[in-house]
């Protein structure tokens, strides 16, 4: 069973803010860690997509690195903004699976 | 093509009742694999298909549960004498390589 975990669950920040999520994976047998933005009444969105040890990706405000050999990843933003808020979703693709192992999220809501 | 897009986006439906729900794919996509949400968890792994094959399935796919994909485009789930339990929210991805590709789900709910 591979278990994938973010922390905090939820988070409320005041916009301009800065502020990152931890999401830890097994270590072992690593291919993928993506990371999703998921709003209300939409679909999830593909943020990142990264496959090597030390990867570093940028997106705007939006930035993520990854650490293979001890499995975890970080998600930073940058200067919160309200359209900010929604759930973000990382997800572990191990080299035997093809499916994605979700974590549970980290809720996050702007205040303007 | 705009994307992956699912049908309905609601379904409210009496216990025991069947239901079924579509996904149309990103055209040149031939992986398309289905994931059931609950509220306070991430999306779980159901099903997935390369082109018209269902190459493996989940421990949480009971046997009420049923998918398909005829021609290798668009897939049907069906949940037959659906449960409480069923109520979630259930998504569809698609894939060409590693970034898979979500839609907005439909959300289930049995009463």
């Amino acid at each position: 069973i591979l278990n994938v975990e973010q922390s905090p669950q939820s988070l409320h920040v005041q916009e301009g803010d800065s502020t990152n999520f931890t999401c830890s994976f097994p270590s072992s047998n690593f291919y993928a860690l993506h990371w999703y933005r998921w709003e209300t009444a939409k679909s999830p969105e593909a943020l990142f997509v990264m496959t090597l040890n030390g990867d570093e990706k940028k997106k705007g405000r939006i930035s993520a690195t990854l650490n293979t050999k001890e499995g975890y990843s970080y998600l930073y933003i940058k200067g919160s903004q309200p359209e900010d808020s929604a759930t973000y979703l990382c997800a572990f693709n191990s080299g035997s699976a093809r499916q994605l192992t979700f974590g549970s999220g980290t809720q996050l809501t702007v205040l303007p | 093509d705009t994307g992956v897009s699912q049908d309905p986006r609601h379904k409210i439906t009496k216990r025991g009742q069947n239901v079924t729900f579509r996904c149309d794919p990103i055209s040149e996509h031939n992986r398309l694999y289905w994931y059931r949400q609950t509220l306070g968890q991430g999306p779980e792994f159901l099903t997935y298909f390369q082109n018209e094959a269902q190459l493996e399935k989940s421990r949480l796919l009971s046997d009420r549960f049923s998918a398909e994909r005829p021609k290798g485009s668009f897939s049907t789930l069906e949940i037959q004498r659906t449960e409480q339990g069923d109520s979630a929210m259930y998504l569809c991805a698609s894939t060409g390589s590693y970034e898979q590709y979500f839609g907005p789900g439909t959300r289930l709910t049995v009463t």
